[in-house]
């Protein structure tokens, strides 16, 4: 199992411009997450999706927009991107019922 | 919301335990207590979990007391690989949990 991935690795964006974070997990989790994570701070979740076909805000949804495109694939939108999101994005995936979450290995996004 | 509050930073040496201190005196009685680590420049890994009882699993233990307020944990022989950023977190949102990180406890695992 590759676990959570998570595409671009690194990505540069000029202010203003739009992308798309990507995040599959294969491990059949009902609950997908995307959190950023600020120089020496630790990770604030953006949004999340209990389950495909819903999808909720979390603690700094604003300039984010997300789809759960299906069961394995979480996406994260920054539609006009500004310098105040440059962070590390990491996205996470938690089983029904369990208790711990999966994160991947983050995309780091610098937004001049 | 219950908050927690964990050292800034803690020192070891190789091959000693570390016992990793975390109080949440607000906790309720249903909040359950996560530790999850991240190493650098990589995604937070799950550690521990506990309620009430005492827990124990092939990476650390967990130490919860009598009250609930306060927890440990402890990693029985610190390595280099443990040198991360500890957090202490309680979930809130029932099974649809949400995680709220605060800045955590920097360990330094010295060779």
């Amino acid at each position: 199992n590759a676990g959570v991935t998570q595409t671009p690795k690194f990505q540069v964006l000029k202010t203003g411009q739009s992308m798309t974070l990507q995040c599959a997990q294969d491990m059949n989790h009902n609950s997908m997450y995307w959190y950023r994570q600020d120089p020496g701070m630790g990770l604030r979740l953006i949004y999340y999706s209990a389950s495909e076909g819903t999808t909720d805000k979390g603690e700094v949804p604003n300039g984010y927009n997300v789809s759960r495109l299906n069961k394995r694939e979480f996406s994260l939108r920054l539609e006009s991107a500004a310098p105040s999101q440059t962070s590390v994005y990491f996205c996470a995936s938690k089983r029904q019922g369990a208790q711990e979450q999966f994160f991947g290995p983050g995309t780091r996004l610098t937004v001049l | 919301d219950a908050k927690t509050t964990q050292p800034n930073s803690m020192e070891s040496n190789e091959e000693e335990p570390v016992h990793l201190p975390c109080n949440h005196s607000t906790i309720s009685g249903t909040d359950y207590i996560h530790w999850y680590r991240q190493l650098p420049s990589q995604g937070p890994e799950y550690v521990i979990h506990g309620l009430t009882s005492n827990v124990n699993n092939r990476m650390a233990s967990l130490a919860i007391a009598e009250d609930r307020k306060s927890s440990t944990l402890i990693l029985h022989r610190a390595t280099l690989r443990d040198a991360a950023v500890y957090y202490c977190i309680l979930p809130k949102g029932g099974s649809n949990y949400k995680l709220t990180f605060g800045k955590g406890t920097l360990l330094t695992v010295n060779p």
